[in-house]
């Protein structure tokens, strides 16, 4: 079965500056898709960004990126010129790319809440 | 981006009673729906994944019999929590898969999940 691990329980940054945000992952499969996603206090999931693991080049989306080490099996999230609004949970994901009643099954970490300093 | 609407957004019942809990994808039909429970500060806990037009498969350790699952359209699936008691009160939330014909941009859309407190 697969794992998901975020080993931060909490993180904090303060505003305009940079945070990473660990995750790794257990999994025998080389076909797969990695999220994040982020559960701010209104608890409204909303998908930050996305990696395909066939993919070398690493995902970005504006102030986010992540630095995707498949051999590692890690994938961590950057979060450049944090702003007060990235105040959140954020949770890791894992999806198999396979079909069967449980497609697009997700498998979450335990997530890392994420505190923004004025 | 989808939407995915849940409701009611907040329930209070009291012990012994059943409640039921709907998630809608909005604009776009969804084949597959997940229901998750999270307790505060914790992860999301899949209970079950919902296929329209079958039966729903069940994690492992969730109760079938207690947290009935019907997926009777692909705009809606439906989650009741029978003979409610107060161990039940959660954060219930639900996701629905868009699908594109590709695995590559399939993806879930969650609702903005449903607080049971069970009394």
């Amino acid at each position: 079965a697969q794992t998901v691990t975020q080993s931060q329980p909490e993180m904090s940054v303060q505003e305009a500056e940079t945070v990473t945000l660990s995750c790794t992952y257990d999994t025998s499969e080389s076909d797969y898709y990695l999220f994040w996603y982020k559960q701010p206090p209104s608890r409204q999931m909303i998908l930050v960004i996305r990696q395909e693991a066939y993919k070398q080049q690493n995902a970005t989306e504006n102030r986010f990126s992540v630095n995707f080490q498949k051999a590692a099996k890690s994938f961590s999230l950057k979060i450049s010129d944090s702003q007060l609004g990235d105040a959140a949970m954020y949770f890791c994901a894992y999806r198999r790319n396979a079909g069967g009643t449980s497609y697009g099954k997700l498998t979450f970490g335990q997530g890392t809440i994420l505190t923004v300093h004025p | 981006g989808a939407v995915v609407s849940q409701h009611p957004s907040w329930v209070i019942c009291k012990s012994g009673t059943s409640v039921k809990i709907e998630c809608r994808s909005l604009d776009f039909q969804a084949t597959t729906m997940f229901w998750y429970r999270q307790f505060p500060k914790q992860s999301l806990m899949l209970m079950a994944t919902s296929n329209e037009g079958s039966k729903a498969t069940y994690e492992q350790g969730v109760e079938k019999d207690k947290f009935l699952i019907n997926h009777a359209s692909l705009t809606l699936s439906t989650l009741t929590v029978t003979s409610a008691h107060p161990e039940d009160s959660s954060f219930y939330i639900c996701s629905a898969l868009r699908t594109s014909g590709g695995l590559t941009t399939d993806t879930q859309y969650f609702g903005p999940g449903t607080r049971l407190t069970v009394l």
